[in-house]
């Protein structure tokens, strides 16, 4: 597959530890929030999403923490496993009326064995 | 496998020529978005468009269109070709329109503006 922003910042982590990535937005107005993972050559998944009215939501494996004060984003991956390479975007939709999804430039997670 | 298919999967062409992308969503699914991933702006949303109808405009430029039939199939057509315009191109479908419907990728077409 082809590699996006080969320039990314990298996170390395150790496989069975737990990962963290974070993601500043711009917009206080935006109402929701995606977490997407991109595998090399693959379009972006969906991981897990959170509304503006909470700041904490729990998925398999994964959380999502949402802090409007300093208007910051984070994941979490519990027990990080090798599946679980790839770039991570976040997502923040400004759309007042629907969608206008701006996604931040991507995280590129790397699991060492 | 997202169940989204798009067409072709790598295109080359040159400045000025004009190129349409094709994207087929999910059984049932009746909202299509096209989105621009290139290395120096990532990922940036184009259009939205919900059972046939324009739903929701982004960052997509005038030399570009988009159209969705009624079999729900959708047209990204590109026109103008400059080389910036060289990215991978996704398309998206989800069930309805809301902004909280989850949104299942296509692998995307790779186009080369040379």
């Amino acid at each position: 597959g082809e590699s996006v922003g080969l320039h990314l910042p990298t996170l390395s982590v150790q496989e069975g530890d737990n990962s963290i990535i974070n993601c500043a937005y711009s917009n206080s107005a935006s109402d929701y929030f995606i977490w997407y993972k991109q595998e090399s050559g693959k379009g972006p998944q969906f991981i897990i999403d959170i509304r503006s009215n909470m700041d904490k939501r729990q998925g398999q494996r994964v959380t999502v923490l949402l802090n409007k004060t300093v208007k910051h984003l984070s994941l979490q991956i519990a027990a990080t496993q090798p599946g679980d390479s790839a770039v991570y975007f976040c997502a923040e939709n400004r759309g007042s009326r629907g969608q206008n999804f701006v996604f931040g430039p991507g995280t590129r997670l790397s699991v060492l064995p | 496998d997202s169940g989204v298919t798009q067409t072709p999967k790598h295109l080359i062409t040159a400045t000025g020529q004009r190129v349409t992308l094709r994207c087929s969503p999910r059984s049932g699914d009746l909202s299509v978005y096209w989105y621009q991933q290139s290395l120096d702006q990532g990922l940036q949303f184009l259009i939205q468009y919900y059972n046939g109808e324009e739903r929701a405009k982004g960052n997509i430029l005038e030399r570009f269109s988009a159209q969705q039939f009624p079999d729900l199939h959708s047209e990204l057509n590109l026109s103008s070709l400059e080389l910036g315009d060289s990215a991978l191109y996704f398309c998206a479908s989800s069930v309805a329109s809301a902004v909280q419907n989850e949104q299942f990728f296509g692998p995307g077409t790779r186009l080369t503006v040379l």
